[in-house]
């Protein structure tokens, strides 16, 4: 019930394209729902999140839309550009208190290939 | 201005032999965190504090303790090195319970 999974694995887009990842979830006690981006050799960042009481969040190209009745968010990249090219992860943490105090639930990731 | 910094970037050792990676932020947040990252890329928490005190103690084998000696610092001592602990070892931190920040790890080959 703690899993949060991630899809496709691998996506390659074209320049200028849209970059559509999708995550699903089971527990609905989840309410932080954030996505990192991870360069190779470097940590993940965090690029954008969102909370359950929203159904949507943009942030310059980047797009989350979430929907709670089916328990899944997705990332939209809008023009997509080849230096977008990262994995991307998508994740789910429980409200603070307890032994989940922060701990966030990762996806197990995406590819994102944007071909110039 | 490095905001969460880990030492060493690269470790590689022999099974059987103890290690430490250390981390440290300047970020002023009261929790840290040690996640690992395998070979297919899988994040997944180890251990998280909060005020120098042991929050998530995830099933991690008793290998591995993590000791916090100030908000500032959380670093990592492996015992007994094994083949299967060769990762990438993250340390993030945050202020609020949700919006962490990661450091750029530390790889460990165990050989």
């Amino acid at each position: 019930q703690q899993q949060v999974k991630q899809s496709p694995q691998s996506l390659i887009v074209q320049k200028g394209g849209i970059s559509i990842i999708n995550c699903a979830y089971e527990n609905t006690a989840f309410d932080y729902f954030p996505w990192y981006q991870q360069f190779p050799g470097k940590g993940p960042a965090l690029l954008i999140a969102i909370r359950p009481d929203v159904s949507e969040k943009k942030e310059g190209r980047f797009t989350i839309s979430f929907n709670k009745s089916a328990k899944q968010f997705s990332l939209h990249i809008m023009d997509s550009q080849p230096g977008d090219s990262a994995t991307y992860f998508c994740a789910a943490s429980l409200p603070p208190g307890g032994t989940s105090y922060g701990k966030l639930t990762f996806g197990q990731g995406t590819i994102l290939t944007v071909h110039p | 201005d490095t905001a969460v910094s880990q030492t060493p970037k690269y470790l590689v050792t022999q099974m059987g032999n103890d290690k430490s990676i250390k981390c440290e932020q300047n970020l002023g947040h009261d929790t840290m965190y040690w996640y690992k990252q395998d070979s297919k890329k899988f994040l997944k928490i180890m251990f998280s504090y909060n005020n120098k005190e042991l929050i998530i103690n995830e099933t991690v084998p008793n290998r591995f303790s993590p000791k916090s000696p100030d908000k500032a610092h959380l670093n990592l001592h492996i015992n007994s090195l094994e083949l299967g602990d060769s990762a990438v070892y993250f340390c993030a931190s945050s202020r609020a319970y949700n919006e962490q920040f990661f450091g750029p790890g530390t790889r460990l080959t165990v050989l």
